[in-house]
């Protein structure tokens, strides 16, 4: 039972490098969300996808960006690194519902450097 | 837009106490509530669901309550043990909006 996984779990980029988390959940949720956790600051939204096709911003959007072409993945995209998105990434799925709770990755950790 | 504050940010506590984390959220339109436990260089694992008709969740040693009026959520923990150690996290889901809403957490420290 995997769950949420994300892809990769640790990296280090240089500035202006660019590279794409991977989020793949096997639950068949509709919804999937990217979210970044800085000492703090909590969980601030980055973007999140409400079904396979779909995309929209959330509190924090510049410089990201996202796809998903595939109901069980929801990529996540840097174009040009800057050190501001030294941070660790966090990917989240759920189902609609008043029952339905979000489950997490385990986290990607991103230095930029 | 929706705030979401966890008070206190860090606790300290004997094994053994029983202790109360508070959440608080600005907007009461909520779809549900939901509170996660994080261990340090982990990811966030789901505690307790709160439904928005619901009062009150239990698992274990863990009671949730919800009152939506006044915009309050609280986690009571019992018999806090030091394996209970972690930062703990409230994180709404409001109406019309597909998204999860977090406060900063509480970082709690049950001391042997």
């Amino acid at each position: 039972n995997a769950g949420v996984t994300q892809t990769p779990k640790f990296r280090v980029l240089k500035t202006g490098q660019s590279m794409t988390l991977l989020c793949a959940q096997d639950m068949n949720h509709e919804y999937m969300y990217w979210y970044r956790q800085d000492p703090g600051m909590g969980l601030r939204l980055i973007h999140y996808s409400v079904g396979e096709g779909t995309t929209a911003k959330g509190e924090v959007p510049d410089g990201y960006n996202v796809s998903r072409l595939k109901k069980q993945n929801f990529l996540l995209g840097l174009e040009s690194a800057a050190p501001s998105q030294t941070s660790v990434y966090f990917c989240a799925s759920s189902q609609t519902g008043f029952d339905t709770e979000a489950f997490f990755g385990q986290g990607t950790r991103l230095t930029v450097v | 837009k929706q705030e979401v504050t966890q008070i206190p940010a860090a606790l300290s506590v004997p094994e053994g106490e029983n202790l109360v984390l508070n959440c608080s959220f600005t907007d009461s339109a909520i779809y549900n509530l939901q509170w996660f436990r994080q261990d340090p260089g982990k990811g966030l694992t789901s505690l307790l669901l709160i439904q928005s008709s619901q009062r009150e969740q239990t698992s274990g040693r863990l009671n949730a309550s919800l009152d939506k009026s006044s915009g309050r959520s609280t986690l009571y923990i019992a018999a806090s043990q030091p394996g209970d150690s972690a930062t703990y996290l409230c994180a709404v889901r409001l109406y019309n909006f597909n998204k999860f809403y977090f406060g900063s957490g509480t970082k709690l420290n049950v001391k042997p």
